[in-house]
Order: structure tokens, then sequence, then C-alpha cells
């Protein structure tokens, strides 16, 4: 099915660091969603976007939704240990319908 | 806390034997589910849409036959892996969309199946 393209695949860097990922997507969507899922369990919701540049934090966490509504990003600032895991973006174009997946993005920490 | 359960969380079966996983949703009503299926080291790939009260909308690809899906209530939708194979060993998870002021799709937490 319809992927989004999200970047990077994976990202190694040491505890206090800042990260960024984004995703990028060829149709316009009206809702951007970034979850986290670690081994073996389902994904979590971290941020949820439905206006065209808003800019939403939940703790370490900062997301965006693009302008032009193809394209999200995610910050973490000063990681830690615990925010290893896959982040997902994932985006909606009509209510009611699946929600579209990027391929997600492994983060490792090193402490 | 959680607000969609899945169960079982793991499952061993005979080739030939058939699954079935529950999805509910715990503190809200969920008129569409959906149902996905991910592969170790992948991203979730959609397989039907659940909605409650009528058939399952399958993704291309996706055997309706074979994956049986059942949403009889407003929290609780059903997925039965029929005459199952090695090859249907994957974790499905499955999530229910809250609809209150905004649209969120919470997801559950899974359930892995291996097929001897």
């Amino acid at each position: 099915g319809q992927q989004l393209n999200q970047s990077p695949q994976s990202m190694f860097i040491q505890e206090g660091e800042d990260v960024s990922m984004n995703c990028t997507s060829s149709s316009i969507f009206n809702t951007w969603l970034w979850y986290k899922q670690d081994p073996g369990e389902g994904p979590v919701l971290l941020i949820a976007l439905y206006k065209a540049g808003e800019l939403t934090s939940n703790g370490r966490l900062t997301a965006q939704f693009g302008i032009t509504r193809k394209d999200s990003f995610l910050n973490i600032s000063a990681s830690i240990p615990s925010d290893v895991g896959i982040y997902f973006c994932a985006g909606r174009g009509q209510a009611g319908t699946a929600l579209i997946f990027g391929k997600g993005t492994t983060l490792s920490v090193s402490s | 806390g959680a607000v969609v359960s899945q169960h079982p969380s793991r499952v061993i079966c005979k080739s030939g034997t058939s699954v079935k996983i529950e999805c509910r949703s715990l503190d809200f009503q969920a008129t569409t589910m959906f149902w996905y299926r991910q592969f170790p080291k992948q991203s979730l790939m959609l397989m039907a849409t659940s909605n409650e009260g009528s058939k399952a909308t399958y993704e291309q690809g996706v055997e309706k036959d074979k994956f049986l899906i059942n949403h009889a209530s407003l929290t609780l939708s059903t997925l039965t892996v029929t005459s199952a194979h090695p090859e249907d060993s994957s974790f499905y998870i499955c999530s229910a969309t809250r609809t209150s002021g905004q649209e969120t799709q919470y997801f559950g937490p899974g359930t892995r199946l291996l097929v001897l």
C-alpha cells in the first residue's frame, strides 16, 4: 500500500543529543500523528497534529504539521536511553480513513 | 492508561487451525477499527477496515476468506485467521478511532501469532 517517506531510517546518538526526523508525502494530509513502538508492543501515540502549521510539544518532543500539508517533523531534545525505539509518522487524508504509515526511524541512544 | 486492548497477546498454534484475536476499545465507542500486520523490522501494513454493523473493507491482496473480521459492537472487533499456516505468523495489531473533538487513532498492544 501507499507509504510515506520517513527519514532517516536509523540514528545512533549519544545521550543528551537532540534528534530530528521527518516525513514527506506526495498527498495532502489533514492529520499527522507520531507514534513510538517498543519491541513486541503496539505503537503508542506521542503527538497528534490537526492543522497546517501547527507546532505541538509533549515534554521533550516537538512536532510540526508542515504548511504544505505534505510533511511533518519530530524533534526530541536532550535524548535519554529510554528514547530508544522505533518512531513512526502516520498521516490521514479524509476523516474516518485508515492511517498511512512511514517506514519508521530506529533510534539508538548510547549513554 | 491503555485505551485499546487485544487478546491474546501471543498465541502458538498448529498449522490448519483457526485463531481468533479480539480488539476492544476500553473507554470509548469506536465505529471504525483497523487491523494491521507487521513483519519484523518493517512498518505496519493495513489489512482491513472494520466497520460496526457492516462488512469489513479489505486492502488489496488480503484474502477476506482467510482473515475474517467481525465488528459486532461499538467496542469489539475480532480477527479470525482461518486455517492458519506458517506464513501467517506475524504481529497483528488493531487500532480504534476515538472521536472526541479531533479524531485520534489508538493502537492495541498487538498479538504475536506463531503457526507451527
